[in-house]
């Protein structure tokens, strides 16, 4: 059965250290792949997609990037976090059929 | 571009009765998918349900339904008989059929069941 893994839970950090969020995919071959960030009591806003090893498109101009090295493995990462970058990080995979499926979140926040 | 609204930030509803969340939906394109999800306080997004733009039929799951008007371009949900589970954030999102799948969200609905 495919299942996604997303890591960690809950982070804090301080403003200007570096962000690393992993998100690895199991039952399933050349997904594609999103990360989407949530503000407290907002929609999900949708930052990358990659349909395959190497290929991002970014969404929105940011502090953030992502990288695909392998195939079920999707990494968003930033450099120098801001206060901004605070929120709720969700990964998503997309099935052959209609359907997608959401990790359990990362909750970042920022200080 | 496309756009989702959701224009109910928060519902109070009471246990057993019907509720509807209203989604409204913008695109230019024929080939396009509906979707409701469900995200309560612990975060993760449980999918709903889903319609796609060439179903005639509105889908239903359970206790959830779709009320499909696509000339209206709306996509309301319905949950009949709630629950004191059914509390959570409700979130309409759309898919437009490329080969990249991205889905939109809207801003989302806070439902909150009352005994």
């Amino acid at each position: 059965s495919q299942t996604i893994h997303q890591w960690p839970a809950t982070l804090v950090q301080p403003v200007g250290s570096p962000l690393s969020l992993e998100c690895t995919v199991e039952g399933t071959s050349n997904p594609n792949l999103y990360w989407y960030r949530q503000a407290a009591g907002r929609g999900l806003q949708l930052l990358f997609y990659s349909i395959g090893i190497g290929q991002i498109s970014s969404e929105v101009p940011q502090n953030l990037s992502a990288s695909r090295p392998q195939d079920r493995q999707f990494i968003l990462s930033s450099k120098k976090l801001l206060l901004s970058d605070s929120g709720f990080y969700l990964c998503a995979w997309k099935g052959d059929d209609y359907g997608y499926t959401f990790g359990s979140g990362t909750r970042l926040t920022v200080v | 571009a496309q756009k989702i609204t959701q224009t109910q930030p928060g519902m109070f509803v009471q246990e057993k009765e019907a509720v509807t969340l209203d989604c409204t939906y913008d695109t230019s394109d024929q080939s396009y998918g509906l979707f409701w999800y469900k995200q309560p306080s612990s975060g993760e997004m449980i999918f709903l349900i889903y319609q796609g733009s060439y179903d005639e039929q509105n889908a239903t799951e359970g206790r959830y339904s779709l009320n499909f008007q696509k000339a209206r371009k709306s996509a309301n949900l319905v949950i009949s008989a709630s629950q004191l589970g059914d509390s959570a954030m409700y979130f309409c999102a759309m898919r437009v059929t490329d080969s990249w799948g991205k889905l939109q969200f809207g801003a989302g609905t806070q439902v909150v069941v009352t005994p």
